[in-house]
């Protein structure tokens, strides 16, 4: 079955630090591959997403390619600011799911000034 | 314009009681699901709408949990003979339509406690 493995937290950076949170993914057909994110007392919300592979999701200053031959979706960003400070969760789906969205565990990031 | 909308936001309920969660979700999306997310895990997925009809319902943990959308628009999720192992954020959304990369809008949620 479908399953996505992600960096376990917490993760502590300093403003202005660079951010890679790995993501790995095992699926059986040709996923769509997400980003979504959980502002404190928020819902979640999509970050960033990828449709195939060798596509990059970018979204404010967020990236992260799509890589079939690592089968890995890993989040980066240069420069982080104290309001990026969030739970950041991996997810994947296909069409053998309904397109039901397969989650990481999450990965929280506290962004110190 | 409104989100997906849940209530109650949190529910206190004791042990073996009923309980029914309400999903409201944007107008005009035709698939609905539910997850849910116990503490420091990620979301679990327990059902998928198309329409009236729950088109996956695998993730359903067992024979205690029911979920209906009688109109194709609002969804109920049912709990029967609640166990503490049952609390949670069960967690709700919509989309307007199954195809890879349809982003899913997310509820706030509804935080389930059990005593």
């Amino acid at each position: 079955g479908n399953s996505v493995t992600q960096m376990e937290g917490p993760v502590t950076l300093s403003e202005e630090a660079f951010l890679t949170i790995n993501c790995t993914y095992t699926a059986t057909g040709y996923p769509s591959l997400f980003w979504y994110v959980q502002y404190p007392g928020e819902g979640l919300q999509l970050l960033l997403k990828a449709t195939k592979a060798d596509d990059k999701g970018s979204n404010k200053g967020f990236e992260a390619t799509y890589r079939k031959e690592t089968t890995s979706f890993h989040l980066e960003k240069g420069s982080v600011q104290v309001s990026d400070s969030a739970v950041y969760f991996c997810a994947l789906s296909d069409s053998n799911s309904g397109y039901a969205l397969n989650f990481g565990k999450g990965t929280s990031l506290l962004v110190t000034p | 314009g409104a989100g997906v909308s849940q209530t109650p936001s949190n529910k206190v309920t004791e042990k073996g009681k009923y309980v029914e969660l309400r999903c409201d979700p944007i107008s005009g999306h035709t698939a609905l699901y539910w997850y849910r997310q116990s503490l420091g895990q990620g979301p679990e997925f327990l059902i998928y709408f198309q329409g009236t009809g729950a088109a996956d319902d695998s993730g359903l943990p067992n024979d205690r949990f029911f979920a209906v959308r009688p109109e194709g628009s609002v969804s109920t999720l049912k709990i029967q003979r609640t166990e503490r192992g049952d609390s949670a954020v069960y967690l709700c959304a919509s989309s307007t339509l199954t195809g890879g990369g349809t982003e899913a809008f997310f509820g706030q949620g509804t935080r389930l406690t059990v005593v």
